[in-house]
C-alpha cells in the first residue's frame, strides 16, 4: 500500500519564505507530484519529481530524497493568492497515483 | 482550448435515485480517473481507466460504476446513491500514464438526501 504524510495546517506571513513537507511510503516509486487547489476549485499542477534533487520553477522549487522518501515544495516571496491547499501525490505504478491529504497555507499580511 | 469538462456542476438527489456524472477530455488522453474528496481525508481515487473498454477499481470503488466506449469520455455512475456518497468528484486525464500531468474537470458537488 501507499502512505502520504503532510502537516494539515500552515501560516506564512505575505513576502516570506514556506516550505511544505511531504514523507511517503510506497510499493514502487514512479515520481512525486505537487499539485496547488484553491477552496471549491480544481488541482493544479505545480511539479513533479522523479530524480532526486531540486527543480525550480519560478517562486516554486520542489526536492525530492528517494533515499528518504521525503520531498518539499518551497514557496518564496509569498503572496497572498498563494493561500491554498498544496497535494503531495505518489505514482507507485503506471497506474496508480495516491494523493495525501494535503497542506492548507493561509498566507497573513 | 484544451480542458476536461463534468456535468453537473452541482446535484442534489435522493438516495436510490440512479445518477450518472458525465466527464469529457478533449486532448486525446489515454488516462482518466475518478476521484472524490471529503474533508480530512484527501483526495480518493474510484476508479480509472488506461484505454478505452479498460477500467480498473481504485481505492474506494463501492457504490460506484465506470464505462469507457469512447477515448474522450468516461462516465460515473450512482447506480443507488446513499448519503455516504455525498462528496466533491473530479475527474482527470493525462497523457498515457499516472507520470504525466494529471488535468482536472472542473468538480461536481453531490448532495445525496
Amino acid at each position: 500500500g501507499q502512505n502520504i504524510d503532510q502537516p494539515t495546517e500552515m501560516t506564512a506571513t505575505e513576502g516570506a519564505i514556506v516550505q511544505i513537507n511531504c514523507t511517503y511510503q510506497t510499493s514502487g516509486f514512479n515520481g512525486l507530484f505537487w499539485y496547488q487547489q484553491h477552496a471549491g476549485e480544481a488541482p493544479t499542477f505545480l511539479s513533479y519529481n522523479v530524480l532526486d534533487g531540486l527543480e525550480e520553477k519560478g517562486r516554486f522549487s520542489s526536492f525530492l530524497s528517494r533515499s528518504k522518501g521525503y520531498s518539499y515544495l518551497l514557496l518564496k516571496e509569498l503572496q497572498m493568492k498563494d493561500s491554498a491547499s498544496y497535494l503531495c501525490a505518489v505514482t507507485g505504478t503506471a497506474s496508480k497515483l495516491t494523493f495525501g491529504t494535503g497542506t492548507r497555507l493561509q498566507v497573513t499580511l | 482550448e484544451a480542458q476536461v469538462t463534468q456535468n453537473p456542476r452541482y446535484l442534489i438527489t435522493v438516495t436510490g435515485k440512479k445518477l450518472t456524472v458525465t466527464c469529457s477530455q478533449n486532448m486525446n488522453h489515454e488516462y482518466m480517473s475518478w476521484y472524490r474528496q471529503d474533508p480530512g481525508l484527501g483526495l480518493r481515487q474510484i476508479y480509472y481507466s488506461m484505454n478505452v473498454e479498460v477500467t480498473d477499481k481504485g481505492d474506494v470503488p463501492e457504490g460506484y460504476k465506470v464505462s469507457r466506449k469512447e477515448k474522450r469520455n468516461f462516465p460515473l455512475i450512482l447506480e443507488s446513491p446513499s448519503p455516504n456518497q455525498t462528496s466533491l468528484y473530479f475527474c482527470a486525464s493525462s497523457l498515457l500514464l499516472t507520470t504525466d500531468t494529471q488535468y482536472f474537470g472542473p468538480g461536481t458537488r453531490l448532495t445525496v438526501l
